[in-house]
């Protein structure tokens, strides 16, 4: 099966730095990569996805890159604010049974700092 | 705010109860999940559903029963739960095999339950 492993588990900026959070998954097969931000009592908010067939997608201060060879892709938020403080899972999979099979990285707890 | 709708937000329960937690979309997708999040810990899948059909169980203890009544609706059944079973559990949905390469999840704000 899927095996995604997210680093750093935990992250502090500067307001106004930017963040990078790096994730890595084990199968080829997988085509689909989304990003969730979670705040502490809700549950998990997509921010972004990208699919295998591109290899960066922006979204005003948020970006996301995917390199299919090395099995690496990675968010980028720049311009922090507090409010971008939260836990962020990335996730790696795609269609099985007519449903996303979706495999979680272990979370990034980002820290925005006054 | 989220699509997805989940009740109640907060349920405590015996191991001896029966209880439901519910879920409900108006987005027209066709595949909704149930996924199970431990604290500081990603969610983990637990049952896929297809057109109303479950499609994928991840081995998943019988004291947890999935039902689809119909293509907006998601519920998941609980019996003689263990304390271990206390997590949030959140409901998710998506389009359904549109297209060969993944559709974006939309997941609700859980169920936090509490089993003692």
């Amino acid at each position: 099966g899927e095996n995604v492993e997210q680093h750093p588990s935990t992250l502090s900026v500067q307001e106004g730095d930017s963040a990078v959070i790096k994730c890595t998954y084990s199968d080829s097969a997988s085509n689909y990569f989304p990003w969730y931000k979670q705040e502490l009592g809700k549950g998990p908010q997509l921010i972004i996805d990208i699919r295998s067939n591109v290899g960066e997608k922006k979204d005003q201060r948020i970006a996301v890159t995917l390199n299919k060879t090395a099995k690496h892709f990675s968010l980028h938020i720049t311009e922090t604010q507090p409010e971008d403080s939260a836990v962020y899972f990335c996730a790696a999979g795609g269609i099985t049974g007519g449903g996303n099979k979706l495999t979680f990285g272990t979370g990034t707890q980002l820290k925005v700092e006054l | 705010d989220t699509e997805v709708t989940q009740t109640p937000k907060h349920l405590v329960m015996g191991m001896t109860n029966k209880k439901s937690l519910k879920c409900e979309q108006h987005m027209g997708h066709r595949a909704m999940y149930w996924y199970k999040q431990k604290a500081k810990k990603p969610p983990e899948l637990m049952f896929v559903y297809s057109y109303e059909k479950l499609s994928i169980n991840e081995s998943v203890p019988s004291r947890f029963s999935p039902e689809c009544p119909n293509s907006s609706l998601l519920n998941l059944h609980l019996h003689a739960l263990q304390p271990e079973d206390s997590a949030l559990y959140l409901c998710a949905s998506s389009q359904a095999g549109a297209s060969n390469r993944g559709n974006t999840i939309y997941f609700g704000e859980g169920s936090w339950l509490t089993v003692v």
